[in-house]
């Protein structure tokens, strides 16, 4: 399968631990994305990198996250000092292009629960 | 802020019914617009996307999409659905930037 993967896929954790979760996006993208998604919603965006290079991060993305994406191939998100409302769904998608309407591609998700 | 509503979070149809799932956005400039669906134990796929042209976008296993600027609506149709159509189909939109919004989302259901 060379499409978008995701480590883990499920995730259990006490609040207050660290978790780092990892994506390898379609190999020729330069483009790379994170989202969050809850129960009941549509995917939240988080992060965009172009490359290596973190280009766009939402307001919503406290502190306690951050992303990298060195090499511009995979890519790591962290989640410090985990709080229960952290819990979710987080998406990877990953795409090819030069503008804003190129197709994501997204993986299967990493699931999120921090009890 | 820029928005996505989707009109329905739930539609239950029979088979060969016609479809048609609301998406209003809330935004005044230019905009490219997606269709995005997952199907039971899959990945988010793109469906069809909008952003410059006829208005009247054709997508995926028949689906097809209108962007009325005026109405600041992007409705995805489908004349006959399908069981296989179960789904849950997510309305999305980008604003010149890469930053990508989408609407919460409608479970489709279609009985045999």
């Amino acid at each position: 399968d060379t499409g978008v993967s995701q480590d883990p896929r499920h995730k259990i954790t006490k609040r207050g631990q660290n978790v780092t979760f990892r994506c390898d996006p379609i190999s020729e993208h330069n483009r790379l994305y994170w989202y969050r998604q809850t129960l009941g919603q549509g995917p939240e965006f988080l992060t965009y990198f172009q490359n290596e290079a973190q280009l766009e991060k939402s307001r919503l993305l406290s502190d306690r996250f951050s992303a990298e994406r060195p090499k511009g191939s995979f890519s790591t998100l962290e989640i410090q000092r985990t709080e229960q409302g952290d819990s979710a769904m987080y998406l990877c998608a990953s795409s090819l292009g030069t503008g804003s309407m190129d197709e994501q591609y997204f993986g299967p998700g990493t699931r999120l629960t921090v009890t | 802020a820029q928005s996505v509503s989707q009109h329905n979070h739930h539609v239950i149809l029979s088979e060969a019914a016609s479809l048609e799932l609301g998406c209003n956005y809330s935004y005044g400039g230019t905009v490219n617009l997606f269709w995005y669906v997952q199907y039971p134990g899959q990945h988010l796929q793109l469906l069809l996307k909008y952003f410059s042209g006829d208005p009247l976008v054709k997508g995926i296993k028949g689906f097809e999409a209108e962007f009325i600027k005026s109405k600041f609506s992007f409705n995805l149709r489908k004349p006959s659905v399908q069981w296989s159509d179960t789904a849950e189909y997510f309305c999305a939109v980008t604003t010149g930037g890469f930053k990508t919004i989408f609407g919460a989302g409608t479970r489709l259901f279609v009985k045999a």
